[in-house]
C-alpha cells in the first residue's frame, strides 16, 4: 500500500533561517506530487507541484523553493523565511488523470 | 485563488442530524472532490463525482453535482461527533491539480 511521509511535525525557526522541508512517497511510481500552505482556518493555497523528477510548477511567486531530486521524494525550500510563511504545510501526492490526491500530516511551521 | 467557494463557512448541528455543505466553482471541470480535515491534520478523500455524473454515494455521504449551475453539494445523514472537522471541495480541470476550496467547519455536538 501507498504512504506518504512528512518532516519534521513542527518546526519552529527565526526569521532569515534557512527551512528545508521533505515529503516521501512508498508504494507507487511516478506520481504527481504537490506542495500546498494552509494559513490558520483557511483553505490550502497551491505552492507548487511536480509531474515528474526536475519538473516543477510554481503557483505562486513567493519566498518558496522547490526540488525533486528522486521520483519520490518533494522538498520545499527557503534561503530565508519571513514572518509570512508560517502556516501549516502539507505534501500531497496524486496518479492518473483523476488527480485523487492522499495527503501527509502536515508540517506545522511557526517563524519567530 | 481559490475557484470553490463552501457555504455555510460553519456549521453547527446536534448529533443524529443531517448537514448539507454547498460548493460552487468558476470553471469547466473533469472531476470535483471532497475532502475532510479533522484538526492540525492532512486531509482525507471522501468521494469524488466525475463531470457526467449528477449523484454519488457512499455509506452516509451523498453528493450532487449540477454544472450547469457550477455547483456541488455534500450531504452527511444521522451524523455523529467524529464527523467534526472542516470539508473542502476540490475541482479537475485539465491540468494536472486541484483548486480547493475555503472549506465548511462542521461541528457536531452530542
Amino acid at each position: 500500500s501507498q504512504t506518504i511521509h512528512q518532516w519534521p511535525a513542527t518546526l519552529v525557526q527565526p526569521v532569515g533561517s534557512p527551512l528545508s522541508l521533505e515529503c516521501t512517497v512508498e508504494g507507487t511510481s511516478n506520481p504527481n506530487l504537490y506542495w500546498y500552505r494552509q494559513a490558520a482556518g483557511r483553505g490550502l493555497q497551491l505552492l507548487f507541484y511536480s509531474v515528474g523528477i526536475g519538473q516543477i510548477s510554481s503557483e505562486v511567486p513567493q519566498n518558496l523553493s522547490a526540488s525533486r531530486p528522486q521520483d519520490r521524494q518533494f522538498i520545499l525550500s527557503s534561503k530565508k523565511l519571513l514572518l509570512s510563511d508560517s502556516g501549516f504545510y502539507l505534501c500531497a501526492w496524486s496518479v492518473g488523470s483523476v488527480y485523487e490526491q492522499y495527503f501527509g500530516p502536515g508540517t506545522r511551521l511557526t517563524v519567530t | 485563488s481559490q475557484q470553490g467557494e463552501e457555504d455555510p463557512q460553519a456549521l453547527s448541528i446536534q448529533e443524529g442530524e443531517n448537514a448539507t455543505m454547498n460548493c460552487s466553482y468558476k470553471t469547466s471541470i473533469n472531476n470535483l472532490q471532497w475532502y475532510r480535515q479533522n484538526s492540525g491534520r492532512g486531509l482525507v478523500h471522501l468521494i469524488l463525482i466525475r463531470s457526467n455524473e449528477r449523484e454519488k454515494h457512499s455509506g452516509r455521504l451523498r453528493v450532487t453535482l449540477d454544472t450547469s449551475k457550477k455547483s456541488s453539494s455534500l450531504l452527511i445523514t444521522a451524523s455523529r461527533a467524529a464527523d467534526t472537522a472542516s470539508y473542502f471541495c476540490a475541482t479537475a480541470g485539465t491540468a494536472s491539480k486541484l483548486t480547493f476550496g475555503t472549506g465548511t467547519r462542521l461541528q457536531v455536538t452530542l
